[in-house]
Order: structure tokens, then C-alpha cells, then sequence
């Protein structure tokens, strides 16, 4: 089958650092993304990785093992408003887009 | 705002009953993709279709179907609905073409309540 394993909570402090890590099982893989999404909200699209290395957006970066099938998304300078749900996601063979279970990160004061 | 338009934005409705959701996806995309998410879960997908024609399949129920329109626009039809169809169901488009970037565009999704 195919799998996509992520933390199911991260709790930091307002200003600090947070790395999310997600574990990957599938049939085929053409890249990594990252979303995040508010309660009740749209998920919106945050990095993509199709190669081994890190991308940086802003505060926040995105990395990818393609041999260790193993990626993370790293929060720097987190704010109040950082306090969501984020998901990767795999593009497989066959034209599918899976996602992970999802990390609900808190930000506290 | 996306560009991605789902209707309705909410739903209610009774068990054993039928409801479609409808999707109209950005200007130029050609990928329709569904997703449902039930309460603190991911994103389950559903199904994709490509300028009309269905590309792939995920875990879609035999109650569920859906189809794309030449004018690209998507429905997805669920049926003998059940308490456990009660979800969030997200809609997303992608650009056509070649070079990959990973992005998909999410609708606000349409609340689907089964009482």
C-alpha cells in the first residue's frame, strides 16, 4: 500500500523553530509537497521538492531524501498565525496526489 | 482566492438520500482533482480527470461517481448517503502541460452533513 507518515501534533514557542518530518511509502514518486491549512479552511500550497535538497521560501523551507524516501518542512520565526493543520503530499504514479494524515502545530505566546 | 469555485458551501441532508457537488476549476486548468476530509483527518482522494476524461482513482466508493464536462467543469455525485459521508469535500485544479511544480489549487470545499 501506499503511506504517508507525519507527526500528528508539534507544540512550539512564538519565535522558535519547528521541523515537521513526513516518511514516505508509495508506487512511484515524482515529489514532496507541503500545505497548510486553518480550521475549516482551504489547504494552500506552501513548497514542492521534486529533487534531493532544500528549497526556501521566506520563513519557511522544505527538504527531501529521495533515497532515505524522507522529507521535512521547517517553520523559522514561527507567529500566532502559523497555528494549523500541515500536510505533505506525494505525486505518484499513475497521476495521484496523496496526503499524510496532517500535523496540527500549535504556537503558543 | 484560488480561482477554484465549489458549490454548495454547505449541505445537509438525510441518510439514503442523493447530492451533487460541483466544481468549476481555474481558468486554463485542465486537472480536476477531489479530495474528502472528514473531521481531523487528511485528505482522502477520491479521483482526477483530465480534460474530460477520468486519469485517476483512489478511494472512491461504488456510491460515489463523477464526471468532467467539456466545459471543465466537475460533479461529484454521491448516493445512498450514509452518517460516515459526512465531510468536508475539497475540489482542486492544476495546470495543464508539462513541468510539474507540485501545486495543486483548492476550492473552499462543500460541507456535506448526513443526519
Amino acid at each position: 500500500g501506499q503511506s504517508l507518515e507525519q507527526p500528528s501534533e508539534v507544540t512550539a514557542v512564538e519565535g522558535a523553530i519547528v521541523q515537521i518530518n513526513c516518511t514516505y511509502q508509495t508506487s512511484g514518486f515524482y515529489g514532496l509537497s507541503w500545505y497548510q491549512q486553518h480550521d475549516g479552511g482551504a489547504p494552500t500550497f506552501l513548497s514542492y521538492n521534486a529533487l534531493d535538497g532544500l528549497e526556501e521560501t521566506g520563513r519557511f523551507s522544505s527538504f527531501l531524501s529521495r533515497s532515505d524516501s524522507y522529507g521535512y518542512l521547517l517553520l523559522q520565526e514561527l507567529q500566532m498565525k502559523d497555528s494549523a493543520s500541515y500536510f505533505c503530499a506525494v505525486r505518484t504514479g499513475g497521476f495521484k496526489t496523496i496526503f499524510g494524515a496532517g500535523t496540527r502545530l500549535f504556537v503558543k505566546a | 482566492d484560488s480561482g477554484v469555485t465549489q458549490t454548495p458551501k454547505h449541505l445537509i441532508t438525510a441518510t439514503g438520500q442523493r447530492v451533487t457537488l460541483r466544481c468549476s476549476p481555474r481558468s486554463g486548468d485542465l486537472s480536476v482533482y477531489w479530495y474528502q476530509q472528514s473531521l481531523d483527518q487528511g485528505l482522502q482522494f477520491l479521483i482526477q480527470y483530465y480534460n474530460g476524461e477520468e486519469r485517476a482513482k483512489g478511494n472512491i466508493l461504488e456510491r460515489f461517481s463523477a464526471q468532467q464536462f467539456p466545459d471543465l467543469h466537475s460533479e461529484l455525485n454521491l448516493s445512498s448517503l450514509e452518517l460516515g459521508d459526512s465531510a468536508l469535500y475539497f475540489c482542486a485544479s492544476s495546470p495543464p502541460g508539462g513541468g510539474y511544480t507540485g501545486e495543486l489549487f483548492f476550492g473552499e470545499g462543500s460541507r456535506l452533513t448526513v443526519l
